[in-house]
């Protein structure tokens, strides 16, 4: 079964750096979204890509977030400044044309010091 | 926005017997309703969906029904086994938007040998 890769799978930074999180989705797959999951809360969405652009972004999504795939293949989730409530395990997902099931990256546990 | 509900928070049962997880959701237009289980610092996996064209659907042990008018739908898990213990998670969305997925709150399945 065709699988989406997460890197690094736990980066620790300082508050206020800059993190970039990256997802190598299924190839033929063109929805891109990324979820964060506080720990023992539910897996919430921050925002979904389609044609090369956002289609929708939630309120968590904010100016200190952006995505962009640089090379037409990787899809990255930038945090400009972290916070220490940006701790949380980050999914990136993927979803094909015709097909309602998601299949979900195996996470980063980014955790902010 | 879409919220979706969910309970009980945690459900514990003997093994052999059966699970049942239920889920409301507030936005009608919703049309697709997925499950995921997730193990503990796992990624969330889809078990079973359902559209809103149907009113259940079976695989093997599990289930999932759908009622539309009362925007509610319900997992049902037979015959458990200690592997079925885990976090399942219920979700809605709208296939013809983004197809960001809304998840409920999640539920800590216990099935005690």
């Amino acid at each position: 079964e065709p699988e989406v890769t997460q890197t690094p799978s736990h980066q620790v930074t300082q508050m206020g750096q800059e993190v970039i999180l990256r997802c190598v989705p299924i190839s033929n797959h063109l929805y891109f979204y990324w979820y964060r999951q506080i720990l023992g809360q539910k897996v919430e969405f921050l925002v979904s890509f389609y044609n090369n652009e956002i289609s929708e972004k939630s309120e968590i999504f904010d100016d200190q977030f952006s995505v962009e795939r640089p090379d037409g293949s990787n899809f990255t989730l930038k945090i400009r400044s972290t916070k220490l409530e940006d701790s949380a395990m980050y999914f990136c997902a993927n979803a094909g044309t015709g097909s309602y099931g998601y299949t979900f990256g195996s996470g980063t546990r980014l955790t902010v010091v | 926005g879409e919220n979706v509900e969910q309970h009980p928070s945690t459900l514990s049962v003997q093994e052999g017997d059966s699970a049942v997880i239920k889920c409301t959701y507030s936005d009608s237009a919703s049309n697709y309703f997925p499950w995921y289980k997730q193990e503990l610092g796992k990624r969330p996996q889809l078990i079973i969906d359902i559209r809103s064209n149907v009113g259940e659907k079976k695989d093997q042990r599990i289930a999932v029904t759908l009622n539309k008018t009362a925007k509610h739908f319900s997992l049902h898990i037979t015959e458990t086994q200690p592997e079925d213990s885990a976090v399942y998670f219920c979700a809605a969305s709208m296939v013809d938007s983004s197809y960001k997925l809304i998840f409920g709150s999640g539920t800590r399945l216990l099935v005690r040998p």
